[in-house]
This record gives C-alpha cells, sequence and structure tokens, in this order.
C-alpha cells in the first residue's frame, strides 16, 4: 500500500497562475480532507469531501475549488495563485465508520510557492 | 465549535528527561481526540488516539496520553525524551459524526537537548 499520495511535492508558480494539486490514496477511504499549514497556525481544513462526487467548504476555502470524481483521488484547484496561497498543502483520508474516532491518514504534502 | 489550544509553543527537553506537551480542548459533543507527530519536512504520523475506552492512552514511541473531561485536558507525555522526539506535536480534536469537524491545535515544538 502506497497511502497517501501527493503530486507535486513541490512548485512555483506565478501570481495569477493556475494550478492543480493531485491527492490519491489506495486504502478505499471515504473521507478525503485537503488542508494548508502555515507556521504557528497549526492545519487548516480547505475543502473536504465525504464520497465520490461530494465535496464541502472548510475554514478557509477562498481562492480554492476541489474535485472528486474518483473515489480514490481529491484534486485541489488554485485558479488563479495569489502570494497569500504560498503554504504547505497536506491531504488526508478517513475511513467511514460508525462514531468518530478513527484517525486520518496524511500524505507527505506539498510545498507551494506564490511569486 | 470545537477548539484546541496547545499551551506551550516550544518545550525543550533535555535527552532522558521526562516530556510533557500540554493540549486543552473544548467541544460541544463528546470529542474525539487524536496526537500527531511531524517530522522537518515530512507529513503528520499518528502518535495515538482517545477512543473513550480508556482514560489513559498508549501510544506509539514510548507516548501516551490521558484524558480529563474534568478539565478538558489531553496532555501527551514521555518519561524520558529520546533526540529522535524532537518534533512538531498536533493536538486535534474531531466531535461530529460525519467525520468533517477535525480542529487542529496551533503545534508545539519539541527541541531535545543532548
Amino acid at each position: 500500500n502506497a497511502g497517501v499520495t501527493q503530486t507535486p511535492k513541490f512548485r512555483v508558480l506565478k501570481t495569477g497562475q493556475s494550478m492543480t494539486l493531485l491527492c490519491a490514496q489506495d486504502m478505499n477511504h471515504e473521507y478525503m480532507y485537503w488542508y494548508r499549514q502555515d507556521p504557528g497556525m497549526g492545519l487548516r481544513l480547505i475543502h473536504y469531501s465525504v464520497g465520490e462526487g461530494t465535496t464541502a467548504k472548510g475554514e478557509v476555502p477562498d481562492g480554492y475549488n476541489v474535485s472528486r470524481l474518483k473515489k480514490q483521488n481529491f484534486l485541489l484547484g488554485l485558479e488563479s495563485a495569489a502570494p497569500s496561497q504560498t503554504s504547505v498543502y497536506f491531504c488526508a483520508s478517513r475511513r467511514k465508520l460508525a462514531g468518530d474516532h478513527n484517525e486520518q491518514f496524511f500524505g507527505p504534502g506539498t510545498r507551494l510557492t506564490v511569486l | 465549535a470545537q477548539s484546541v489550544t496547545q499551551l506551550d509553543s516550544h518545550v525543550s527537553v533535555s535527552e532522558g528527561t521526562p516530556v510533557l506537551l500540554r493540549c486543552n480542548y473544548s467541544s460541544s459533543y463528546s470529542p474525539s481526540l487524536f496526537w500527531y507527530v511531524q517530522h522537518p519536512n515530512k507529513g503528520l504520523q499518528l502518535l495515538l488516539k482517545y477512543t473513550s475506552a480508556a482514560t489513559l492512552v498508549k501510544g506509539i514511541n514510548g507516548f501516551e496520553a490521558e484524558f480529563k473531561k474534568s478539565e478538558t485536558s489531553f496532555h501527551l507525555t514521555k518519561p524520558s525524551a529520546h533526540m529522535s522526539d524532537a518534533a512538531e506535536y498536533f493536538c486535534v480534536v474531531s466531535g461530529d459524526n460525519y467525520g468533517q469537524n477535525f480542529v487542529f491545535g496551533p503545534g508545539t515544538r519539541l527541541s531535545v537537548l543532548p
């Protein structure tokens, strides 16, 4: 099992450019998440998905869009990148179980710099 | 609404001495609580989780945490620090039944001195 993988690992964009980050998981998890990590702020939820074809906004969704066309993939898009989106982006997945005690599995992260 | 406070942004200990990383939470639901560790330039790895089965939870690498409902705390401890424990530690609370409401604390950076 590869677990959760993210593509690319690093990227540098110019202001106004667009890009898509890909997250893939091979654990057949129902839930998937996109977070951004900034110094001193922990991880903040951007968008999440509770199943194929469904997405929802998290805490900081502005400037991002997502799609989950296949259960194993969760894409994060930046339509017009801004310097404020310079961050490390983490994808996570989680199995759907009764109750709420199962953990998230995280990818290795994508370091994005917007100039 | 759920929230997490990690009382120390940075903790420094000597190798072989105890580690205490503090976490307080607020939740309107019966919470699930987690500690994750992040080594430099790496993803997050689960250390341990509270599942309501036992208030004292044992995790990997000798870490443990105690859930205290009356104090709304979930502090992480380890009897003897190792150099490899130097990392960022995050306390996380979730509180709903839909798997969407995870709230991360800001993190505590643990330094281990030789």
